[in-house]
């Protein structure tokens, strides 16, 4: 079965850091991009970033808002992708996913499929 | 780069249909038929329920069904059930190699 498990999340305090684990299991975990996505309580999905494989040298891709405060990373020998987060504030309040990215066969074809259960950030003093 | 547009809220009777609007620009929806539609229930992770524009994942009811014209896209629902209450997001990729999702639109099932 196809699974992702996240893990890491808490309560930190505005300006600390967090880092969120994705554990995969029943796909070739090298071999697929990983997208993270949050959602704060109430509100809608954003898209917060992905990585890429090996064959891309592990690309990664952020939001705007995160960009330069947010770590997308990989492990392809725990098959588990990670988001480090820094300089974290109020904004950043909610529950993070991460998906797996499917590819289609055009250009902008793609879905996420399957995600995971999500893991709740709360930044708060 | 802002959400796609999407109705906050939709309802319906059961066995009725509905649609669920998703509207973008020339710059995500409007640049690639390539949208995708995700399920979600209160405290689960979101489903994939189509993609590219009007496919169905294996095991998704084809009383799910979407389509596409410029840059909205349209999530149709038909034969309501009090199972598909729920939230439900359009998905695009963008020119910016970005991600981007409509606001969401809940569907409730009177």
């Amino acid at each position: 079965e196809v699974e992702l498990v996240e893990s890491g999340g808490g309560l930190v305090q505005p300006g600390g850091s967090l880092k969120l684990s994705c554990a995969a299991s029943g796909f070739i975990f090298s071999g697929s991009v990983i997208h993270w996505v949050r959602q704060a309580s109430g509100k809608g999905l954003e898209w917060v970033g992905q990585i890429g494989t090996e064959r891309s040298g592990h690309a990664t891709g952020y939001l705007a808002s995160v960009k330069g405060r947010f770590t997308i990373s990989r492990d392809e020998s725990k098959n588990t992708a990670y988001l480090q987060m820094d300089s974290l504030t109020i904004e950043d309040t909610a529950v993070y996913f991460c998906t797996r990215h499917i590819p289609g066969h055009g250009i902008g074809s793609n879905w996420f499929d399957p995600w995971g259960q999500g893991t709740l950030v709360t930044v708060s003093s | 780069q802002s959400a796609l547009t999407q109705a906050a809220s939709v309802s319906g009777s059961p066995g009725q249909s509905i649609t669920i609007s998703c509207t973008g620009t020339s710059s995500d929806v409007g640049r690639y038929n390539y949208v995708s539609w995700y399920q979600q229930h209160p405290g689960k992770a979101p489903k994939l329920i189509i993609y590219d524009v009007s496919n169905r994942p294996s095991g998704v009811s084809n009383r799910f069904s979407g389509s596409k014209s410029g840059s909205t896209a349209s999530l149709t629902i038909s034969g309501l059930q009090a199972a598909d209450e729920a939230d439900y997001y359009c998905m695009s990729y963008t020119t910016s190699d970005t991600w981007v999702f409509g606001g969401g639109t809940k569907l409730t099932v009177l």
